[in-house]
């Protein structure tokens, strides 16, 4: 069974760091590029970054502004996204999600094909 | 800062038929922006339907379709159920890197 499992997310103090995981399994991981995307409580969907099967080449929301860094070890099939000066508005549940090709280029094939559940992070003094 | 626009909200009686688009702040919407669509039911994860602006996925139902319509990415359900009302998100690609969703649609079916 293909599956992505978050973890990581929990209550954190603004301004602190945190980095989140997602481990996946049934596929074969370093074929495809990898994204992650939040959702606030009672808003819609956010891509936030995305990395391609070798980690060449990496893609960031314009929101970031360098506070998100996405890395991923295709030894440990993971991937992880640390998040640095947290805000209260990084509340959020985090997603981790498989791409359908292998690479951050433009092609028919790109698609977010699989879905974690998500991990919460809620930022609050 | 790009913004992707869809219809905040839309009602469609069961077995009837309705349309929802994604627009893009930058201009029309082509096949070059590869639109994908997406569906998510309350407190579950979203679930892709259709990607590069037409291609099912093999859980699709057939009811679904996409298509480009008057310079928008367009979704389509055909003979609604009632287990279609949910959220339903666009996503479009800015040249690989750049991925936007759109705000959402919340269906309802009444």
């Amino acid at each position: 069974e293909v599956q992505l499992v978050e973890s990581g997310g929990g209550l954190v103090q603004p301004g602190r760091s945190l980095t989140l995981s997602c481990g996946a399994s049934g596929f074969t991981f370093d074929d495809y590029a990898m994204h992650w995307v939040r959702q606030a409580p009672g808003k819609g969907l956010e891509w936030i970054s995305g990395i391609s099967w070798n980690s060449g080449r990496i893609g960031y929301a314009d929101f970031v502004k360098g506070r998100f860094t996405i890395s991923r070890d295709n030894a440990k099939n993971s991937l992880y996204l640390q998040i640095n000066r947290l805000r209260v508005e990084d509340t959020a549940l985090y997603f981790c999600t498989k791409d359908n090709y292998s690479t951050l280029v433009t092609n028919p094939r790109r698609t977010m094909d699989v879905w974690g559940q998500g991990t919460t992070v809620t930022v609050s003094s | 800062q790009t913004v992707v626009t869809q219809e905040p909200s839309l009602t469609v009686s069961p077995g009837g038929t309705v349309t929802l688009t994604c627009a893009s702040s930058t201009g029309a919407v082509t096949s070059d922006y590869y639109p994908g669509w997406f569906q998510q039911k309350p407190g579950q994860a979203p679930r892709a339907l259709i990607y590069s602006t037409t291609n099912k996925h093999s859980w699709t139902p057939a009811r679904f379709s996409g298509s480009l319509l008057g310079g928008k990415a367009a979704l389509t359900l055909s003979g609604v159920q009632p287990e279609d009302e949910a959220e339903y998100y666009c996503l479009l690609y800015y040249g690989g890197a750049q991925l936007v969703f759109g705000g959402g649609t919340k269906l309802t079916v009444l």
